[in-house]
């Protein structure tokens, strides 16, 4: 009974490939977010969704695309692959009240781009 | 912009030692902060969230304070164990819908 799921576990892929990470969550919440892990641990958001709308969009490249297809999907699709693309990608959700809730975080997809 | 330090970096005790992490952001008009945990190649798991109105929150052996007017929190751990052996992450709410930014971590390691 995973909570929150992601696709693939690990990713290795030549540079300009395109790729695309799942997630899924079955917890009924109203909002999932996109997070980028770099080498140096440091997380950072990259995207938050609200019942399927864009709510946040930090300072991402636009190679970056999110989707979601419905409430409890939240995909993230990345064009032109780069090298300083290889990070760790945690998927995230929340029920969706704002700055009240905890977020359960996915496991993790590790991206490494050759 | 929030910027968000946790000293130390690492950590090493021997375990049934009490320990304290700390964490400091800049922005302290935070709504609420979060500490996770995180296992080597795993995920991050949600250990407690401290709404901005209250001073701290308790969870079996962890406690965590918040002062949000000098812009700072604690994560106490008490009679540590080789299990709690993991990287502690802060994550103070900044705004906008739960606009999260996370420390680098305090890497903790409990030796049996």
């Amino acid at each position: 009974d995973t909570a929150v799921s992601q696709t693939p576990k690990y990713l290795v892929t030549q540079m300009g490939n395109d790729k695309s990470i799942k997630c899924e969550q079955n917890l009924g919440h109203d909002t999932m977010y996109w997070y980028k892990q770099d080498s140096k641990k440091f997380l950072k958001i990259m995207f938050s969704y609200n019942n399927k709308e864009l709510i946040i969009n930090e300072t991402v490249p636009n190679r970056f695309s999110p989707k979601s297809p419905d409430k409890a999907h939240l995909n993230l699709h990345i064009n032109s692959l780069e090298l300083g693309d290889s990070a760790v990608y945690f998927c995230a959700s929340s029920p969706g009240a704002p700055q009240a809730d905890t977020q359960y975080f996915g496991p993790g997809t590790r991206l490494t781009v050759l | 912009k929030q910027e968000v330090t946790q000293i130390p970096a690492a950590l090493s005790v021997p375990e049934g030692e009490n320990l304290v992490l700390n964490c400091s952001f800049t922005d302290s008009a935070i709504y609420n902060l979060q500490w996770f945990r995180q296992d080597p190649g795993k995920g991050l798991t949600s250990l407690l969230l401290i709404q901005s109105s209250q001073r701290e929150q308790t969870s079996g052996r962890l406690n965590a304070s918040l002062d949000k007017s000098s812009g700072r929190s604690t994560l106490y751990i008490a009679a540590s164990q080789p299990g709690d052996s993991a990287t502690y992450l802060c994550a103070p709410d900044s705004g906008g819908y739960q606009k999260v930014t996370f420390g680098t971590g305090t890497k903790l390691q409990v030796i049996p």
